[in-house]
C-alpha cells in the first residue's frame, strides 16, 4: 500500500507554455502533499506544501505565481509550471503524507522530468 | 539554517562486501532523521527512520542506521551488499516537529549513488 503516482514522467514543452503535473495517492488519502524540485546531482528541495481545501504554503524563493498548486481533493495535488522558461527545467517530485499518520514518513512518486525548450 | 551533509557523491562497492554511507547533519534541536533509497524510474522508498529510544534502528532490505548525537551523524549500514542495493540513497532531516508529530518537511542531503560490482 501507500502507492503515489506521477503524470506525466516526462515531458517536454516549447517556452511560453503552461504545463500541468498531477501526483496521486492511489491507495490512501493524502492531508498533505509536498513538492519538491532536483536540480542535475543536487539533493531534493521543497518548493511548497499543499493541504486539501487550502491554499498552498510556498518556502523562501519559490514563485507562487509561477508554480501554481491546487489540492483539490484527498487523493490529488497538481503543480502546473506557468510561462515555463529553460531555466524551470528539472525533475519534479511530489510526496504524501497518509492521512492519520502522524510520522514524518512521506511517501514519494516516481518523479516528473520537465524539459523546457 | 538546518543542513545535511552527504560527503561521498559516488561509492562502488563489491557485492558482498560491507557498505557504510555517511550522513551529518546541523539541526539545534532533537531531530527526526531519515534515510531514502531511489533506484531508476521510482519514487524514493524510505529505508529506516529515528526520532528517538534505541540510537541503532533497523530498517527494510537489511539496512541499519546508528544515530550518534556526538558527531551529529545518522549513518547507514549492510554488512553485506546485493547487486540489487545499487541505487541513489538519500539522508534526510524532519525540519519542523512538536510532541511526537511532523509537520512533514524534510530537508535532504545531496544523494550517494551506490555501484554494486559483481
Amino acid at each position: 500500500g501507500a502507492v503515489v503516482s506521477q503524470h506525466p514522467s516526462r515531458v517536454i514543452c516549447k517556452s511560453g507554455t503552461s504545463v500541468k503535473i498531477e501526483c496521486r495517492s492511489l491507495d490512501f488519502q493524502a492531508t498533505t502533499m509536498f513538492w519538491y524540485r532536483q536540480f542535475p546531482k543536487q539533493s531534493l528541495m521543497l518548493m511548497a506544501t499543499s493541504n486539501e481545501g487550502s491554499k498552498a504554503t510556498y518556502e523562501q524563493g519559490v514563485e507562487k505565481d509561477k508554480f501554481l498548486i491546487n489540492h483539490a481533493s484527498l487523493t490529488l495535488s497538481t503543480l502546473t509550471v506557468t510561462s515555463a522558461h529553460p531555466e524551470d527545467s528539472s525533475f519534479y517530485i511530489c510526496s504524501a503524507r497518509k492521512k492519520g499518520h502522524w510520522a514524518g514518513e512521506l511517501f514519494f512518486g516516481e518523479g516528473s522530468r520537465l524539459t523546457v525548450l | 539554517a538546518q543542513s545535511v551533509t552527504q560527503p561521498d557523491i559516488h561509492i562502488t562497492v563489491s557485492e558482498g562486501a560491507s557498505l557504510e554511507l555517511r550522513c551529518n547533519y546541523s539541526y539545534g534541536a532533537t531531530p527526526y532523521l531519515f534515510w531514502y533509497v531511489q533506484s531508476p524510474g521510482q519514487g524514493l522508498q524510505l529505508l529506516l527512520k529515528y526520532f528517538s529510544g534505541d540510537t541503532l534502528v533497523q530498517g527494510i532490505k537489511g539496512f541499519e542506521a546508528e544515530f550518534k548525537r556526538s558527531q551529529s551523524s545518522f549513518n547507514l549500514r549492510k554488512p553485506s551488499v546485493h547487486w540489487s542495493d545499487a541505487a541513489e540513497y538519500f539522508c534526510a532531516v524532519d525540519r519542523f516537529h512538536a510532541g511526537g508529530t511532523s509537520y512533514g518537511k524534510l530537508t535532504f542531503g545531496q544523494g550517494t549513488i551506490l555501484t554494486v560490482h559483481p
